[in-house]
Order: C-alpha cells, then structure tokens, then sequence
C-alpha cells in the first residue's frame, strides 16, 4: 500500500512567520506535485518537482524533492493571510502494471493577520 | 494552460437513483484520468484510474459495480455513481494527465448531494 504522510496536518501562525510543511512516503515517487485548496474548489497547482535533490522557488514558496524521490517539503517565507488554505502533496507513481496519483492528508494552514 | 471541465459542478439526487458526472479535457488529450473523491476537511482519496480504450483501475475498498467509470475518449471520462445512497454524497474530483507529461490537472470537482 503506498502512502503519503504530512505534516502537520494544522498549523496556526501569525503573519510574517516562516514554516515548512513536509511530505514522506517510503515510496518513490516519478514526480511529486503540491496543491492548494480553497473549500469548495478544486486543487490548485502550485509546482512539480521531478529530479531527486531538485529546489524550485515560487515567490516566498520554496519547494525541495528529495534526493531519493521519497519526501518533499514546502517552505513558507513571510506567511501572509492570503497563504491560508489546504495544503496538499501529491505523489505520482507509474510502473508498469499500474499508474497512480496519490495524496497525502493535507496541511491546513491558517495565517493570522 | 490545459484546462479540465466538470460538470455538474452542483447536483442533488434522490437516493436509488444513478447520476453521472463528466470530466473533459478541453483542450488536451489525456490517456489517463483519476477520480477522487473528498469528503469535508479530508485529503482527496484516489478512486479509480482509468484509461482510454479499457477497463478502470479501482482502489481497494472501491465498489467499481457501484461507481461505474468509462472513459471512452481521450477527452472525456464519466463517473456513474449507480443506487445512490446519503453516504455517497460528497465531492467528487477527477483529474488528468497530459499525454507524455509530468502535470496532471484537475477539474473544478462536483459536489453530490443525495438525499
């Protein structure tokens, strides 16, 4: 059974404060994405990371997939209130005898004004 | 960017009926398709995989006589979520793959509501 692990799953911060949420699985992954979601909605992508040891920046958005494929963390600098949603990790996983996205349960961030 | 359309985004059903759900690519072609399903304040959990041309893959613990998927083109997907009960309601979200690519979008997800 494959499984994506996060943490935390809630996190409450005052705005203008870094966090990191991170994303473990024992398995490796071909690429790993991250969402945001606002209630209601649909999954918003924000990145996907592919190369094991890759750094991809978006803004004050940090993403690092790592060096085994397996984990990947998301860094926050300077939350603001407009950061607050669902957090989600996605692992995508292609063999041949199957083909899966998965994701893990989500970090639900709340910045405070 | 590619686009993936749902629809309905919104329906209400009577419980023992069937009601269907469609996922388009529009202007893509996706050989592969995901289902999720999300209940409130929980992680999307992978339903079926399905492929153009053949059978859906389901998860274990999915009834696959009970949430029908055909997915016919390389643009559309349907679900068929068949005798619907109030615990089958939630939001449903399907996903796409672009041919030869890492990214996968999603549709905009369809909340059913049985009642």
């Amino acid at each position: 059974t494959q499984l994506l692990e996060q943490s935390p799953q809630f996190l409450s911060i005052q705005e203008g404060e870094n966090l990191t949420v991170y994303c473990n699985s024992s398995s490796v992954f071909s690429s790993l994405q991250w969402y945001r979601q606002e209630p209601g909605e649909g999954p918003v992508l924000l990145v996907t990371v592919v190369t094991g040891g890759e750094v991809k920046k978006l803004k004050r958005l940090t993403f690092q997939f790592g060096d085994a494929r397996k984990d990947s963390s998301l860094h926050i600098t300077a939350a603001q209130p407009g950061d607050t949603g669902l957090y989600l990790c996605a692992g995508d996983l292609r063999k041949t005898s199957y083909d899966k996205v998965i994701f893990g349960p989500g970090t639900s961030l709340s910045v405070i004004p | 960017g590619a686009v993936v359309s749902q629809h309905p985004s919104r329906v209400i059903c009577k419980s023992g009926t069937s009601v269907k759900i469609e996922c388009r690519s529009l202007d893509f072609q996706a050989t592969t398709m995901f289902w999720y399903r999300q209940f409130p304040k929980q992680s999307l959990m992978l339903m079926a995989t399905s492929n153009e041309g053949s059978k859906a893959t389901y998860e274990q613990g999915v009834e696959k006589d009970k949430f029908l998927i055909n997915h016919a083109s390389l643009t559309l997907s349907t679900l068929t979520v068949t005798s619907a009960h109030p615990e089958d309601s939630s939001f449903y979200i399907c996903s796409a793959r672009t041919v030869g690519l890492n990214t996968i979008y999603f549709g905009e997800g369809s909340w059913l509501t049985v009642v």
